[in-house]
């Protein structure tokens, strides 16, 4: 079976800085872009932006530029997402999601969530 | 324009269809037959409803449709059941090699 496997929950202070993972299995990791979607509590789902599994070409929403960098890591099956700077407003569920070859914003496979809180 | 507008809730009763409206601009919705729908139940991740503007992947219910005219794109289901009741968002790719999703619409079913 195919999974996406989120990193666990994660609290920190503000200003400290996060790593997130999801790791792959049951596909070629490099075969698909992942793509990272943020919701904070009670709000929208908002993209953040992804990254090309096989080159490691990286595209962020102008919202996330700047606070957010994507990575993989192939022999691992397994894509990054670095948060830095985080303020309370970085409270929020973060999942990683597979789009098909077809593109278009068809997200076929998701993560499970990594809820990260930033909290004083 | 940082989101694509649905209605923030739209409800029926079991048996009605109901249709979530998606609004955009030619940056996006009108730019791009590139419209997927999602649903996500409270606490889950989101699953993929619609995608291509149309097109249902395998396993999801012929009651779920898409279609778009000119900036809108448009979600209808057709014999709504207690199980549709849920959070329901559009996204679009955009002229600007990014993508954006959709206000979000809560369906209630009555």
């Amino acid at each position: 079976q195919v999974h996406l496997v989120q990193s666990g929950a994660a609290v920190r202070r503000p200003g400290a800085s996060l790593r997130i993972s999801c790791k792959a299995s049951g596909y070629t990791f490099t075969t698909y872009p992942i793509h990272w979607v943020r919701q904070a509590p009670g709000q929208r789902l908002e993209w953040m932006g992804w990254i090309i599994a096989a080159s490691g070409k990286t595209q962020y929403s102008q919202r996330f530029r700047g606070s957010v960098t994507f990575s993989r890591d192939t022999s691992a099956g397994t894509a990054y997402m670095d948060l830095s700077s985080l303020t309370s407003e970085d409270t929020a569920v973060y999942y990683c999601a597979r789009e098909t070859l077809r593109g278009g914003g068809e997200f076929d496979l998701w993560g499970q969530g990594t809820l990260v809180t930033v909290s004083s | 324009q940082s989101a694509l507008t649905q209605p923030a809730s739209v409800s029926g009763s079991p048996g009605q269809s109901i249709t979530i409206s998606c609004t955009g601009t030619s940056s996006d919705i009108g730019a791009f037959d590139y419209v997927s729908w999602y649903q996500q139940h409270p606490g889950k991740a989101p699953e993929l409803m619609i995608y291509g503007v149309s097109n249902r992947p395998s396993g999801v219910s012929f009651r779920f449709s898409g279609s778009k005219s000119a900036n809108t794109a448009s979600l209808t289901i057709s014999g709504l059941q207690a199980e549709d009741e849920a959070d329901y968002y559009c996204i679009s790719y955009t002229t600007s090699f990014t993508y954006i999703f959709g206000t979000g619409t809560k369906v209630t079913v009555l």
